[in-house]
């Protein structure tokens, strides 16, 4: 079946460093992939998504490219801020199925400091 | 836009209590999505809808969970009676139900069961 494997937490980092939360996923099919960011008190949101394979997503500074080759889909932003610190959810859809239910990963904490 | 509205934002109640959360989906969503997020079990789907018709309840707990969706603005959550396990955030989402496509999640409510 389908599933998300995301590197476990806590990510803590100093602000202006670069950050990388790797995500990998099994799927049968070419599924859409999706990161999610939670903030504390939030219900989830949508940070990016891609397609396709090579399809490079993006958003605030935030990017993550489809590797159909290595199955991946890692988040990467050159430079974080505090404001970042929030919880990272990587996630797949079946676009074959019909269906918009996501399978999500188990979610990566990430602490910026000062 | 108005995006994906619940309410309440917070329940406290008692065991054995009747307790119904409501959720009002983005205009024109197909589908609708219902998630229980708590600490020691992270995010977990409990039932999704699709053009307001139940397609996966198999992640309803048990049977004193139900929901329902009478058209194609609102939905409820219902849990009776109430026991303090059920303590969690539920999130409601929804999305174009087109296959793919991604889904926008409400800010939950925050439920307590005393």
């Amino acid at each position: 079946g389908n599933s998300v494997t995301q590197m476990e937490g806590p990510v803590t980092l100093s602000e202006e460093a670069f950050l990388t939360i790797n995500c990998t996923y099994t799927a049968t099919g070419y599924p859409s992939l999706f990161w999610y960011v939670q903030y504390p008190g939030e219900g989830l949101q949508l940070l990016l998504k891609a397609t396709k394979a090579d399809d490079k997503g993006s958003n605030k500074g935030f990017e993550a490219t489809y590797r159909k080759e290595t199955t991946s889909f890692h988040l990467e932003k050159g430079s974080v801020q505090v404001s970042d610190s929030a919880v990272y959810f990587c996630a797949l859809s079946d676009p074959r199925r019909n269906t918009d239910k996501l399978i999500f990963g188990t979610g990566t904490r990430l602490q910026v400091f000062p | 836009d108005a995006g994906v509205i619940q309410s309440p934002r917070h329940e406290v109640t008692e065991m054995g209590q009747e307790v119904t959360l409501r959720c009002k989906p983005i205009s024109g969503h197909n589908s609708l999505f219902w998630y229980r997020q708590t600490m020691m079990r992270g995010l977990e789907l409990l039932i999704y809808f699709n053009n307001n018709v139940p397609i996966d309840d198999s992640g309803m707990p048990e049977d004193r969970f139900s929901a329902k969706m009478p058209n194609a603005s609102f939905s409820t959550l219902k849990i009776q009676p109430s026991e303090p396990r059920d303590s969690a955030v539920y999130f409601c989402a929804s999305s174009a139900g087109q296959g793919g496509q991604p889904q926008h999640f409400g800010d939950g409510t925050r439920l307590s069961i005393l």
